[in-house]
């Protein structure tokens, strides 16, 4: 089974810009969440989806955002960027609502500038 | 507040040497404990948890509820542990959404 993907893989834009991240689970994996990881802060958690429909959310602003189709694949997206923003995305996905193993994909480092 | 903390950032030992990584979690209902880790230029991954009490690679973690503790332990660490280890808590009903330690790297020296 081919594992966890995300594109893309390097990003570098502006203050003020807009980004989308895009996961595409292992296949059969319904659920998928978002975390940052950052020197600073560590690993923590966005969001998660669940069947299309967010299930759980972390303590971050509203311009950091997601979906997830049909398909099971999830997009994220962060609007009016800030220095801050910068850090490595990674996103996991795990085949049942009881996520107890999640797989994570390679991460898509976002550098803000 | 679910937290969990680590509280080494580097722990270095000699191969053939006794390993423990440190893991308190603060949680008020019945967590979920794994134990991830990330191997250089590998990605994030599974190592073991709680529930399944298993062994993974000789490692072993307890969790022990009155000292809110899942230390991470290996009898005799060969250089191949080197690596950064996260602990990990899911609250019940949180499901998809892991609380993340701060990290411990092990460097162990042959």
């Amino acid at each position: 089974k081919a594992g966890v993907t995300q594109t893309p893989r390097y990003l570098i834009k502006t203050r003020g810009q807009q980004v989308t991240l895009s996961c595409s689970p292992i296949s059969g994996h319904r659920s998928v969440s978002w975390y940052q990881q950052t020197p600073g802060q560590g690993l923590q958690f966005l969001f998660e989806y669940f069947s299309e429909t967010q299930r759980n959310k972390g303590n971050f602003p509203g311009r950091f955002s997601g979906r997830q189709f049909s398909n099971s694949r999830s997009e994220m997206n962060v609007s009016t960027l800030e220095l801050g923003d910068s850090a490595l995305y990674l996103c996991a996905s795990s085949q049942s609502s009881v996520a107890y193993e999640q797989y994570f994909g390679p991460g898509t480092r976002l550098t803000v500038t | 507040a679910q937290r969990v903390t680590q509280p080494e950032k580097l722990l270095s030992v000699f191969k053939g040497a006794p390993v423990e990584l440190k893991c308190n979690y603060s949680y008020s209902g019945s967590p979920e404990l794994f134990w991830y880790v990330q191997y250089s230029r590998q990605r994030l991954q599974l190592l073991l948890r709680h529930i399944s009490r298993e062994s993974i690679k000789g490692f072993t973690a307890d969790l022990n509820k009155g000292e809110t503790s899942f230390h991470l332990k290996k009898p005799f660490a060969q250089e191949e542990d080197s690596a950064m280890y996260y602990c990990a808590l899911s609250g019940s009903g949180n499901t998809g959404k892991l609380i993340f330690g701060q990290g411990t790297t092990l460097q162990v020296k042959p």
